[in-house]
């Protein structure tokens, strides 16, 4: 079974300029996640998808960064404008389950995109 | 809100010895409980889960239990190889909603 696949897998930007990050989940994953590591502290979630709807993105910065799942299977998050604070890995996940199943799901991961804000 | 608190790091320790990462969480509902694990060089993947109090998620020769009254996850190992090297991670689903520690660093040593 293919894993989550992200691209690109590092990116260097000057600050204010934009970047975007692809995630493909596995086949058949009706949950998508984005989050933001931070060299040194766990993962933080963006936003969380089920299928092509929003359910929680209440710690995604909106002034900065936005996000979309194209007909509920690959997603983008986009940085416009970035600054030198985003500089983390970005991790796209995704888990099999909706609705309550997401309580014992196990979430599967990508390798991770390394923004460098400059 | 949520959170998760795990022991600090680095650890540690020499092969054969016990280890015990110790996970503190606090939560509004009744979380699921994980225990994640990334190697170097690659992706977060799970160790181990438990879903319900008094539960023990085990896989690898680590063991969890689900301690609600202290709400505590810690993670155990009876003998630690070099292999183990990595970095681990405590974290909680709660309403469908995910919150993560710090990750705690062991380094075994031959």
């Amino acid at each position: 079974e293919a894993g989550v696949a992200q691209s690109p897998r590092y990116k260097i930007i000057e600050k204010r300029q934009s970047v975007a990050f692809w995630c493909n989940p596995i086949s058949g994953h009706a949950t998508l996640y984005w989050y933001q590591q931070i060299l040194g502290q766990g993962p933080k979630l963006l936003i969380q998808f089920q299928n092509n709807g929003v359910v929680d993105d209440s710690q995604l910065p909106k002034d900065r960064f936005s996000a979309e799942r194209l007909k509920g299977v690959d997603s983008t998050l986009k940085i416009q404008p970035a600054k030198l604070e985003d500089s983390a890995v970005y991790l796209c996940a995704s888990s099999l389950g909706v609705g309550t199943a997401i309580r014992t799901d196990t979430q599967y991961f990508g390798p991770g995109t390394r923004l460098t804000v400059l | 809100g949520n959170s998760v608190t795990q022991m600090e790091g680095p650890v540690t320790l020499s092969e054969e010895a016990f280890l015990t990462i110790n996970c503190t969480y606090t939560a509004t509902g009744y979380p699921s409980l994980f225990w994640y694990v990334q190697y170097p060089g690659e992706g977060l993947q799970l160790l181990l889960k438990a879903t319900k109090a008094d539960d023990k998620g085990s896989n690898k020769g680590f063991e969890a239990t689900y301690r609600k009254e202290t709400t505590s996850f810690h993670l155990e190992k009876g003998s630690v190889q070099v292999s183990d090297s990595a970095v681990y991670f405590c974290a909680l689903s709660d309403a469908g909603k995910s919150t993560f520690g710090d990750g705690t660093t062991l380094t075994v040593k031959p």
